[in-house]
């Protein structure tokens, strides 16, 4: 059974860094590329960028583009996103996808709520 | 980047009705490669159709899609209690995926 399990909730302060997980289980994790998707309180979805993880090819949304950072361990079938330095801004419910090569995004995870208070 | 706007923005009906709601591109959707999900309150988006007009596995058939090209409609044909909820159109064509801003179907 294919699984995307994302990372629990996190509650940070502005200026912290942070990264966030979403392990694939099921299937072959290099085989498949990872986005990563915000959805901030009471509002829709935005794609924030792809990783394709046999090779690390990234793809940011302009809107995202050095406002964090998506990565892979190949070795624990695990995709990330980064923070450097998180601001209230960033309090948002973040989702992983997979999609296979030329075709639909399939699997969702089941997300991760991120808050940023002081 | 392509842009999509769906209308209207609240769609409100009663159950058993139909429902029809629109996606349109700023620019031809690759392959239609355009797909829809249901939201629900605290839940993760919900794959409906995808390429245009391709049912996800378990969805019911009173829902269907259909368009290419810049416009794109996901129909209901018969609204169940478990419809209401919001809906967003993705394009995944190019190397960049973007969303529609929702649709929310209220209960009238």
């Amino acid at each position: 059974e294919v699984q995307l399990e994302q990372s629990g909730a996190e509650v940070k302060k502005p200026g912290e860094s942070l990264k966030i997980s979403c392990k694939g289980s099921g299937y072959s994790f290099t085989s498949y590329w990872i986005a990563w998707v915000r959805q901030m309180p009471g509002k829709g979805l935005e794609w924030m960028g792809i990783i394709y993880p046999a090779d690390s090819d990234t793809t940011y949304s302009p809107s995202f583009q050095g406002q964090v950072t998506i990565s892979v361990a190949k070795s624990i079938s695990t995709a990330y996103l980064q923070w450097s330095s998180l601001k209230a801004s960033d309090t948002a419910m973040y989702y992983c996808v997979r999609r296979p090569g030329g075709s639909y995004p399939d699997y969702w995870g089941q997300g991760t709520l991120v808050t940023v208070s002081s | 980047e392509i842009v999509l706007t769906q209308s209207p923005g609240t769609l409100s009906l009663s159950p058993g009705e139909r429902a029809t709601l629109s996606c349109r591109a700023s620019q031809s959707v690759s392959r239609s490669y355009l797909a829809w999900y249901q939201q629900k309150l605290g839940q993760a988006p919900r794959l409906l159709i995808y390429g245009a007009s391709s049912r996800a596995t378990g969805i019911p058939d009173r829902f269907s899609g259909s368009g290419s090209g810049t416009d794109f409609t996901l129909t209901i044909s018969r609204l169940e209690p478990e419809d209401f909820a919001v809906y967003y159109c993705q394009q995944y064509g190019s190397s960049a995926w973007t969303f529609g801003q929702g649709t929310k179907v209220e209960i009238k």
